[in-house]
């Protein structure tokens, strides 16, 4: 089971949106809808913010929102926050877990 | 509502055994078909899953530390375990548990909504 890839480091304007990709393999987000996103400030725990691809928890902003293509999947921040400066991790589930190796959010 | 507290030892010599214990509090272990998942993370790197149990007792683990890892539950407790055996300085990390949970129809994998805040242990003489 490898790692998803992410890249490591986004960077956006506050107001402006930015896109996290995820790519895995046909085994894994081509094959399931079962992606995940988390969202991690320093020296806390992960949240989840997306779930099933593109379905957002109770109480997390519309500002986020996913989608797929194909073996990658996809996150979307819209309106960037100060706040938003945080880690963020994709995962798949296959009865297994693989998480991506994290992209770091710069929020300048 | 429902929160996880992590506990064990900080501080592990190399080739011993790390054993950690999560807590539930809020809610009962038992309720909902919920599963129960461990991952940790090295320092200044990113998130690694372990584990977990599943709610029909089964388990699943990552396939680099199968050899070595053991998830199991004590619902008179309400509590879930780790140990991971012959640890080394790379098994140093911050160990989180979480809640996984499954949603209705399609959808099916849900997450892991719920988190520990995370302990930090060291593998070290």
């Amino acid at each position: 089971q490898s790692a998803l890839t992410q890249p490591a480091s986004v960077s956006g304007s506050p107001g402006q949106s930015i896109t996290i990709s995820c790519t895995g393999t046909s085994s894994d987000i081509g094959d399931y809808n079962y992606v995940s996103w988390y969202q991690q400030h320093p020296g806390k725990a992960p949240k989840l913010i997306i779930y099933n691809v593109n379905s957002r928890p109770s109480g997390v902003s519309n500002r986020f929102s996913g989608s797929k293509s194909g073996n990658t999947a996809s996150l979307t921040i819209s309106g960037l926050q100060a706040d938003d400066e945080a880690d963020y991790y994709c995962s798949s589930y296959t009865s297994i877990v693989i998480f991506g190796g994290g992209t770091r959010l710069n929020v300048l | 509502q429902l929160q996880l507290q992590e506990s064990g030892s900080g501080l592990v010599k190399p080739s011993q055994t790390l054993s950690l214990t999560c807590t539930v509090s809020g809610g009962s272990i038992n309720s909902g078909g919920y599963s129960w998942s461990w991952i940790r993370q090295p320092p200044g790197k990113g998130l690694e899953w372990i584990g977990y149990i599943h709610h029909s007792g089964s388990t699943y683990y990552n396939s680099s530390l199968k050899s070595r890892v053991t998830i199991s539950v004590d619902r008179s407790e309400n509590q879930f375990s780790l140990n991971l055996r012959s640890v080394t300085a790379a098994d140093t990390a911050v160990y989180y548990c979480a809640r996984v949970a499954y949603c209705g129809g399609d959808c099916y994998y849900y997450g892991m909504d719920v988190w520990g805040q995370g302990t930090t242990v060291t593998v070290s003489s």
